[in-house]
């Protein structure tokens, strides 16, 4: 595997359902971001890590909870979601978060909420 | 006002034709400027970037930045079929050397269709 990786592709959940996304990146960088992306709205940043440590959490409700046990690995997990939270949420990754002009992206978590 | 803003389209153009993708903005602190392909069912592909002002060039993209209008634009020459994508504008305040959160804006995208 190669880049930055997500599971899983698609994932339809109910709003009482615990689910978590999983990113994974093999390009040895230090600097972990998730995004929302939603229908004809722009990238919304959610949280950043910078070597393991949450460095921004952009108002996220507390619904979503992020986890980055290392500089590979990132999670998002969720619980009691509402309908209004289906999009795709995407990974990134940086050499250092002072790059973020040199983000790679994953493919994204398309989520349903019904 | 959004801090960023990118006229959604969708854009339709023949094959070989010169498109033009603009972004404008309005905070003055933003200094790094990217462009990003979207292909459907797929994460951002980061296509270019660029400090300040100035152009730069690579194949058949050419992206330009000018800061004092606050204005963007990629150029794609000889378009082609495999071009169609989602074209994302994002810029940041902060870089290389910088006290950085990591934190890139992004405009809306334009939907561009190459049709042969």
């Amino acid at each position: 595997e190669t880049g930055v990786t997500q599971t899983p592709r698609h994932l339809v959940m109910g709003m009482t359902n615990k689910k978590s996304l999983k990113c994974e990146q093999h390009l040895g960088h230090n600097a972990m971001y998730w995004y929302k992306q939603s229908a004809k709205k722009p990238l919304e940043l959610m949280f950043v890590y910078n070597f393991k440590e949450q460095t921004e959490n952009n108002s996220v409700p507390s619904r979503f909870s992020p986890e980055c046990p290392n500089s590979s690995h990132l999670f998002l997990h969720l619980h009691t979601l509402q309908p209004e939270d289906s999009a795709l949420y995407l990974c990134a990754s940086s050499h250092k978060v002072d790059r973020p002009e040199t983000q790679y992206f994953g493919p994204g978590t398309r989520l349903l909420v019904l | 006002q959004k801090e960023v803003e990118q006229d959604p389209g969708p854009l339709s153009v023949p094959e070989g034709a010169i498109v033009s993708l603009n972004c404008t903005y309005s905070n003055s602190a933003f200094q790094y400027f990217m462009w990003y392909r979207q292909y459907s069912r797929k994460g951002p592909e980061l296509l270019m970037y660029t400090y300040s002002s100035g152009n730069k060039e690579d194949g058949r993209f050419t992206a330009q930045v000018d800061k004092s209008s606050k204005y963007i634009s990629l150029f794609i020459r000889d378009s082609q079929p495999s071009d169609s994508a989602t074209y994302l504008c994002a810029m940041t305040s902060q870089g290389a050397g910088g006290t950085s959160y990591g934190k890139l804006t992004f405009g809306q995208g334009t939907i561009l269709t190459v049709h042969p």
